[in-house]
Protein backbone atom coordinates (compact mmCIF):
# COMPACT_ATOMS: atom_id res chain seq x y z
CA UNK A 1 0.00 0.00 0.00
CA UNK A 2 0.92 3.62 -0.15
CA UNK A 3 2.90 4.91 2.55
CA UNK A 4 3.90 9.07 2.94
CA UNK A 5 6.80 9.76 4.39
CA UNK A 6 7.22 13.60 6.07
CA UNK A 7 9.55 16.00 7.19
CA UNK A 8 10.09 17.61 9.24
CA UNK A 9 8.46 16.87 12.39
CA UNK A 10 8.57 19.98 13.67
CA UNK A 11 9.51 23.36 12.29
CA UNK A 12 9.75 26.78 13.90
CA UNK A 13 10.02 30.20 12.01
CA UNK A 14 10.14 33.52 12.80
CA UNK A 15 7.41 35.97 11.58
CA UNK A 16 7.16 36.95 8.08
CA UNK A 17 9.67 33.97 7.20
CA UNK A 18 8.89 31.19 4.73
CA UNK A 19 8.23 28.01 5.72
CA UNK A 20 8.50 24.52 3.75
CA UNK A 21 7.29 21.23 4.55
CA UNK A 22 8.39 18.16 2.46
CA UNK A 23 6.36 14.87 1.63
CA UNK A 24 7.33 11.63 -0.57
CA UNK A 25 4.52 8.98 -1.68
CA UNK A 26 5.90 5.73 -2.87
CA UNK A 27 2.78 4.52 -4.98
CA UNK A 28 3.59 5.90 -8.37
CA UNK A 29 -0.30 5.34 -8.98
CA UNK A 30 -1.34 8.49 -6.52
CA UNK A 31 -2.89 11.29 -8.38
CA UNK A 32 -4.51 13.25 -5.49
CA UNK A 33 -2.31 15.15 -2.91
CA UNK A 34 -3.91 17.42 -0.24
CA UNK A 35 -2.71 19.33 2.48
CA UNK A 36 -4.20 19.76 5.72
CA UNK A 37 -4.19 22.08 8.66
CA UNK A 38 -5.10 20.35 12.08
CA UNK A 39 -5.89 22.93 15.25
CA UNK A 40 -5.58 20.55 18.40
CA UNK A 41 -9.01 18.84 19.10
CA UNK A 42 -9.92 19.94 15.41
CA UNK A 43 -11.10 18.21 12.39
CA UNK A 44 -8.14 18.43 9.40
CA UNK A 45 -8.78 21.39 7.38
CA UNK A 46 -7.74 21.65 3.20
CA UNK A 47 -5.59 24.26 2.68
CA UNK A 48 -4.38 23.36 -0.94
CA UNK A 49 -4.32 20.22 -2.85
CA UNK A 50 -2.67 19.46 -6.32
CA UNK A 51 -3.46 16.81 -8.84
CA UNK A 52 -0.72 14.62 -10.48
CA UNK A 53 -1.07 16.33 -14.04
CA UNK A 54 -0.36 19.68 -12.91
CA UNK A 55 3.14 20.60 -11.32
CA UNK A 56 2.55 23.65 -8.68
CA UNK A 57 -0.72 25.31 -7.39
CA UNK A 58 -0.49 28.55 -5.64
CA UNK A 59 -2.86 30.23 -3.31
CA UNK A 60 -1.70 33.57 -2.28
CA UNK A 61 0.35 32.45 0.68
CA UNK A 62 0.67 28.99 0.24
CA UNK A 63 1.95 27.14 -2.63
CA UNK A 64 2.23 23.19 -3.07
CA UNK A 65 5.02 21.91 -5.79
CA UNK A 66 4.85 18.33 -7.14
CA UNK A 67 7.63 16.17 -8.66
CA UNK A 68 5.93 13.37 -9.67
CA UNK A 69 8.99 11.63 -11.15
CA UNK A 70 10.63 11.80 -7.52
CA UNK A 71 7.57 10.81 -6.33
CA UNK A 72 7.89 14.17 -3.83
CA UNK A 73 5.52 17.38 -2.94
CA UNK A 74 5.86 19.93 -1.05
CA UNK A 75 3.94 22.73 1.18
CA UNK A 76 5.54 26.06 0.65
CA UNK A 77 4.16 28.99 3.33
CA UNK A 78 5.10 32.35 2.82
CA UNK A 79 4.86 35.43 4.76
CA UNK A 80 4.48 33.42 8.01
CA UNK A 81 2.06 34.47 10.56
CA UNK A 82 1.33 33.36 14.06
CA UNK A 83 -2.06 32.16 12.84
CA UNK A 84 -0.07 29.57 10.53
CA UNK A 85 1.48 27.59 13.89
CA UNK A 86 -0.68 24.27 14.15
CA UNK A 87 -0.06 20.56 12.61
CA UNK A 88 0.34 20.40 8.60
CA UNK A 89 -0.75 16.92 7.16
CA UNK A 90 0.23 15.92 3.63
CA UNK A 91 -1.78 13.22 2.20
CA UNK A 92 -1.70 11.10 -1.13
CA UNK A 93 -4.24 8.42 -2.71
CA UNK A 94 -4.72 7.08 -5.85
CA UNK A 95 -7.71 5.40 -7.27
CA UNK A 96 -6.30 1.84 -7.24
CA UNK A 97 -6.30 2.19 -3.71
CA UNK A 98 -9.77 3.00 -3.11
CA UNK A 99 -9.21 6.74 -3.20
CA UNK A 100 -8.65 6.56 0.63
CA UNK A 101 -6.13 8.76 2.12
CA UNK A 102 -2.75 7.85 3.75
CA UNK A 103 -1.78 10.82 5.75
CA UNK A 104 2.21 11.72 6.41
CA UNK A 105 3.64 12.06 9.90
CA UNK A 106 2.38 15.72 10.67
CA UNK A 107 4.59 18.73 10.95
CA UNK A 108 4.40 20.50 14.05
CA UNK A 109 4.99 24.26 12.96
CA UNK A 110 5.72 27.14 15.05
CA UNK A 111 5.84 30.55 14.13
CA UNK A 112 7.32 33.31 16.55
CA UNK A 113 6.89 36.63 16.86
CA UNK B 1 -19.93 23.60 1.05
CA UNK B 2 -20.64 20.04 2.44
CA UNK B 3 -20.91 19.54 5.78
CA UNK B 4 -20.55 16.34 8.03
CA UNK B 5 -22.20 16.31 11.14
CA UNK B 6 -20.74 13.54 13.64
CA UNK B 7 -21.74 13.21 17.34
CA UNK B 8 -21.02 12.60 19.80
CA UNK B 9 -18.27 15.41 20.11
CA UNK B 10 -16.70 13.78 23.64
CA UNK B 11 -17.55 10.70 24.86
CA UNK B 12 -16.37 9.01 28.19
CA UNK B 13 -17.33 5.41 28.83
CA UNK B 14 -16.39 2.38 31.16
CA UNK B 15 -14.69 -0.40 30.36
CA UNK B 16 -16.08 -3.05 28.81
CA UNK B 17 -19.00 -0.93 27.39
CA UNK B 18 -19.82 -0.35 23.97
CA UNK B 19 -20.02 3.56 22.26
CA UNK B 20 -21.40 4.37 18.62
CA UNK B 21 -20.45 7.11 16.83
CA UNK B 22 -22.54 8.77 13.79
CA UNK B 23 -21.77 10.76 11.18
CA UNK B 24 -24.17 11.98 8.58
CA UNK B 25 -23.54 13.90 5.33
CA UNK B 26 -25.68 17.00 5.76
CA UNK B 27 -26.10 18.49 1.66
CA UNK B 28 -24.30 15.88 0.04
CA UNK B 29 -24.69 11.93 -0.44
CA UNK B 30 -21.50 10.17 1.08
CA UNK B 31 -21.12 7.32 -1.36
CA UNK B 32 -17.55 6.35 0.75
CA UNK B 33 -16.99 7.09 4.52
CA UNK B 34 -13.25 6.70 5.62
CA UNK B 35 -13.17 6.33 9.60
CA UNK B 36 -9.68 7.24 11.81
CA UNK B 37 -8.22 7.26 14.43
CA UNK B 38 -5.82 9.46 15.92
CA UNK B 39 -3.59 8.94 19.02
CA UNK B 40 -2.27 12.65 20.95
CA UNK B 41 0.66 13.93 18.55
CA UNK B 42 0.16 11.51 16.08
CA UNK B 43 -1.29 11.10 12.29
CA UNK B 44 -4.39 10.14 11.69
CA UNK B 45 -4.38 6.54 10.84
CA UNK B 46 -7.35 4.73 8.69
CA UNK B 47 -9.10 1.86 10.20
CA UNK B 48 -11.73 1.46 7.13
CA UNK B 49 -13.78 2.48 4.31
CA UNK B 50 -17.32 1.99 4.01
CA UNK B 51 -19.83 1.64 0.78
CA UNK B 52 -23.13 2.25 1.28
CA UNK B 53 -24.81 -0.95 1.29
CA UNK B 54 -21.69 -3.11 1.26
CA UNK B 55 -19.65 -4.04 4.33
CA UNK B 56 -16.65 -2.06 5.02
CA UNK B 57 -13.30 -3.06 4.43
CA UNK B 58 -10.71 -2.85 7.04
CA UNK B 59 -7.02 -2.10 7.32
CA UNK B 60 -4.65 -4.17 8.44
CA UNK B 61 -4.70 -4.76 12.41
CA UNK B 62 -7.67 -3.08 12.63
CA UNK B 63 -10.49 -5.95 14.32
CA UNK B 64 -13.74 -6.08 12.36
CA UNK B 65 -15.29 -7.72 15.43
CA UNK B 66 -14.66 -4.73 17.51
CA UNK B 67 -15.17 -1.61 15.27
CA UNK B 68 -18.59 -1.96 14.00
CA UNK B 69 -19.04 -0.05 11.07
CA UNK B 70 -22.22 0.20 9.00
CA UNK B 71 -23.65 2.52 6.16
CA UNK B 72 -26.71 1.53 5.57
CA UNK B 73 -27.47 4.67 3.85
CA UNK B 74 -26.12 7.74 1.46
CA UNK B 75 -26.24 10.21 4.47
CA UNK B 76 -25.51 8.30 7.70
CA UNK B 77 -22.57 5.88 8.55
CA UNK B 78 -21.92 4.51 12.17
CA UNK B 79 -18.68 3.61 14.01
CA UNK B 80 -19.43 1.21 17.11
CA UNK B 81 -16.54 0.19 19.61
CA UNK B 82 -17.20 -2.55 21.37
CA UNK B 83 -16.28 -3.73 24.53
CA UNK B 84 -14.25 -0.78 24.83
CA UNK B 85 -10.99 -0.58 26.74
CA UNK B 86 -8.42 2.63 28.06
CA UNK B 87 -6.25 1.72 25.13
CA UNK B 88 -8.96 2.56 22.85
CA UNK B 89 -9.45 5.93 23.85
CA UNK B 90 -8.44 8.47 20.82
CA UNK B 91 -9.79 10.52 18.66
CA UNK B 92 -12.14 9.07 16.14
CA UNK B 93 -12.95 10.75 12.63
CA UNK B 94 -14.91 10.53 9.85
CA UNK B 95 -14.54 11.67 6.44
CA UNK B 96 -16.86 11.83 3.37
CA UNK B 97 -16.44 10.96 -0.44
CA UNK B 98 -18.95 11.26 -2.98
CA UNK B 99 -16.34 9.05 -4.89
CA UNK B 100 -13.59 9.24 -6.58
CA UNK B 101 -10.62 11.36 -5.14
CA UNK B 102 -12.90 14.33 -5.83
CA UNK B 103 -12.71 15.65 -2.65
CA UNK B 104 -13.24 14.60 1.28
CA UNK B 105 -15.36 16.15 3.64
CA UNK B 106 -14.01 15.24 7.45
CA UNK B 107 -16.47 14.97 10.35
CA UNK B 108 -15.76 17.17 13.56
CA UNK B 109 -14.22 14.14 15.21
CA UNK B 110 -15.25 12.51 18.26
CA UNK B 111 -12.60 12.66 21.57
CA UNK B 112 -13.19 8.92 23.35
CA UNK B 113 -12.22 8.63 26.66
CA UNK B 114 -12.34 5.19 27.92
CA UNK B 115 -12.43 4.34 32.35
Amino acid sequence: GENVEQHPSTLSVQEGDSAVIKCTYSDSASNYFPWYKQELGKRPQLIIDIRSNVGEKKDQRIAVTLNKTAKHFSLHITETQPEDSAVYFCAASSPGGGNKLTFGTGTQLKVEL
Amino acid sequence: GAVVSQHPSWVICKSGTSVKIECRSLDFQATTMFWYRQFPKQSLMLMATSNEGSKATYEQGVEKDKFLINHASLTLSTLTVTSAHPEDSSFYICSASTGGNSGYTFGSGTRLTVV
